[in-house]
């Protein structure tokens, strides 16, 4: 049973161009979590998918970010017309079901933009 | 408001010792969990406490929960340098559809 796993590991941008980034979560997991680490700082929460709806998106920027998680395939999370402020790591992490159990995260995608 | 507050920010140790790292929070939750994260690495789940439990053990790991206090601490015995890292607390809420909130971190360094 493959782990969370998160591609690409890194990602170089340059400003103004469109950054995807992928999840695939554990297998039978069904909720999926994006959250961004910033140099030197901890975890931001930034949107809680289930399939197919995003259940809570109060961390995500209100403009050029978008994720998804769609019924077949990895949820991706996507940042539109990128700037240098968006250099950080992007985490996911997936869970059964409730945050009952551990969530497991992916190794995480560093993005950077130059 | 960040849920999760972890104390100190760093804390530097011989090899051999105790680390003691401890986690305030603000709302009463369902679940607190500990995460490690080595530099530049991804994180790695070390340990989960249930609101009604009061502390757990996990290897050379002990963790413990007063909800009275909103608090839970981390104790890692006889330290290794391996153990070098970032340790986060997070909690969650328990409603229906909650999200995990992590704290700032303690950044840990053992000396060899």
């Amino acid at each position: 049973n493959a782990g969370v796993m998160q591609n690409p590991r890194h990602l170089v941008r340059r400003r103004g161009q469109e950054a995807r980034l992928r999840c695939s979560p554990m297998k039978g997991h069904s909720h999926v979590y994006w959250y961004r680490q910033l140099p030197e700082e901890g975890l931001k929460f930034m949107v809680y998918l289930q399939k197919e709806n995003i259940i809570d998106e109060s961390g995500m920027p209100k403009e050029r970010f978008s994720a998804e998680f769609p019924k077949e395939g990895p949820s991706i999370l996507r940042i539109q017309q990128v700037v240098r402020g968006d250099s950080a790591a992007y985490f996911c992490a997936s869970s059964g079901n409730r945050l009952t159990t551990e969530a497991f995260f992916g190794q995480g995608t560093r993005l950077t933009v130059v | 408001s960040q849920q999760g507050e972890e104390d100190p920010q760093a804390l530097s140790i011989q090899e051999g010792e105790n680390a003691t790292m401890n986690c305030s929070y603000k709302t009463s939750i369902n679940n607190l969990q500990w995460y490690r994260q080595n530099s530049g690495r991804g994180l790695v789940h070390l340990i989960l406490i249930r609101s009604n439990e009061r502390e757990k053990h996990s290897g050379r790991l002990r963790v413990t929960l007063d909800t009275s206090k909103k608090s839970s601490s981390l104790l890692i015995t006889a330290s290794r340098a391996a153990d070098t890292a970032s340790y986060f607390c997070a909690t969650d809420r328990g409603t229906s559809y909650d999200k995990v909130i992590f704290g700032p971190g303690t950044s840990l360094s053992v000396i060899p």
